[in-house]
């Protein structure tokens, strides 16, 4: 989703429903691409990652899809939970440099019992 | 293992004062990373040192200044504190550079009155 102002985009969803977040990058050179979670008052923490040799990646109740045509990459959560509420981002490495992400503003996942 | 760990958790401080925020991983990671993060603008680079005795300018480099001291350690020093600066700070360090999973810790949430 896009940020407007302050304001994060949120997605609200049921106890055990699917929750789809969804990522538009900026540079079609990017080769790597992460999902994080940060909860509040923590750090970011890693979910997935994924290359861009790969158009999807699974791990434990998440999947990473990434579509370089539209330049986009969503992260989809099976049977979401409570623990799951947060702020989620993406980060790409943009190419030149090796050592730089570049974060996207991040989606609030509220998940209601 | 602990991780990356952050010092202080909580700073506030007054126009012009300095101050220096430590971080310390013991991952043995080579580089590492001091972001800001403040409301609708996501994670945004300061500095980062892609290994021991190198440092470089990330997005938002000026007013700040990193050490790094040894392979664990890289600090973030503000020499004369702005308003500008109230942020919250994260460190993270990483394996093998922007193209592996950082790793963060719980930042330091630094007010400037």
């Amino acid at each position: 989703g896009e940020s407007v102002g302050l304001h994060l985009p949120t997605l609200s969803v049921q106890e055990g429903d699917n929750s789809i977040i969804n990522c538009a990058y900026s540079n079609s050179a990017s080769d790597y691409f992460i999902w994080y979670k940060q909860e509040s008052g923590k750090g970011p923490q890693f979910i997935i990652d994924i290359r861009s040799n790969m158009d999807k990646r699974q791990g434990q109740r998440v999947t990473v899809l990434l579509n370089k045509t539209v330049k986009h990459l969503s992260l989809q959560i099976a049977a979401t939970q409570p623990g799951d509420s947060a702020v989620y981002f993406c980060a790409e490495n943009s190419g030149g440099s090796n050592y730089k992400l570049t974060f996207g503003k991040g989606t609030l996942l509220t998940v209601n019992p | 293992n602990a991780g990356v760990t952050q010092t202080p958790k909580f700073q506030v401080l007054k126009t012009g004062q300095s101050m220096t925020l430590q971080c310390a991983q013991d991952m043995n990671h080579n580089s590492m990373y001091w972001y800001r993060q403040d409301p609708g603008m996501g994670l945004r680079l300061i500095y980062y040192s892609a290994s021991e005795g190198t440092t470089d300018k990330g997005e938002v480099p000026n007013g700040y200044n990193v050490s790094r001291l040894n392979k664990r350690e890289f600090s973030l020093r503000l020499e004369s504190a702005a308003p500008s600066q109230t942020s919250v700070y994260f460190c993270a360090s990483g394996s093998t550079g922007g193209r592996s999973p950082l790793h963060f810790g719980n930042g330091t949430r630094l007010t400037v009155t």
